[in-house]
């Protein structure tokens, strides 16, 4: 069964303006952590922000934020003030930690920055 | 510090041939994760070792194996090459395995031709 999804395929942001990508999930599990990672062209993931599920507060990490909303198993990531270099593939996942341990990703959305 | 690393980057190789791709995970981390990444889409998890021991495998054939060693490199290997093994391989690391941050090698792209 599909746990992450990313329904947006791709986006278009123009510079130095905020942008949403969106992060829905499922998990009956009550422990769980969920990542955003950034892929450029030259393939290596790039670690963006983590946010706990027992976490209360939104995890920023400079100009990324992740505005989580766990009853409604939501955990969009908001970049402010984009640049040209944050054109990427954006991939959000979630690792249940007591269920095997694996990190489920997401399809993934292509961010586009327009100068 | 250096960051995880993989070799080699590129790989060729035929159908029915085996292949090893290696991970150097970051200095201090102790576990290591496999995923396969095939053109397109995100992400699939193949394994995950702890202190050498496997810590999760996902739903991949038997034709997929890893082992982990002393120094907490890590080895994947794949038997009887297939078209559809054609991806990126990354590695990835972390302190322990319910470390908050998970830190990706470059990947190794094999192609099977």
């Amino acid at each position: 069964a599909q746990k992450i999804t990313q329904t947006q395929p791709g986006m278009f942001v123009q510079e130095k303006e905020a942008v949403t990508l969106d992060c829905t999930y499922d998990t009956s599990d009550q422990s769980y952590g969920l990542f955003w990672y950034k892929q450029p062209s030259s393939g290596e993931m790039i670690f963006l922000i983590y946010q706990g599920s027992y976490d209360e507060q939104n995890a920023t990490e400079g100009r990324y934020s992740l505005n989580f909303q766990k009853a409604r198993k939501s955990a969009n990531l908001v970049i402010s003030a984009s640049q040209l270099g944050d054109s990427a593939m954006y991939f959000c996942a979630m690792r249940e930690i007591y269920n095997n341990n694996d990190m489920r990703f997401g399809a993934g959305t292509r961010l586009t920055v327009k100068p | 510090d250096a960051g995880v690393t993989q070799s080699p980057t590129h790989l060729i190789k035929t159908r029915g041939q085996q292949v090893t791709l290696r991970c150097s995970p970051i200095s201090g981390h102790k576990s290591v994760s496999w995923y396969q990444q095939v053109l397109g889409q995100g992400p699939q998890f193949i394994f995950q070792y702890y202190e050498k021991e496997e810590r999760g495998r996902g739903n991949f054939p038997d034709r997929f194996s890893a082992r982990q060693f002393p120094n907490y490199s890590s080895e994947l290997n794949v038997n009887a090459l297939l078209l559809g093994d054609s991806a990126l391989y990354l590695c990835a690391s972390s302190v322990d395995t319910l470390n908050t941050e998970a830190f990706f090698g470059q990947g190794t792209r094999l192609t099977v031709v």
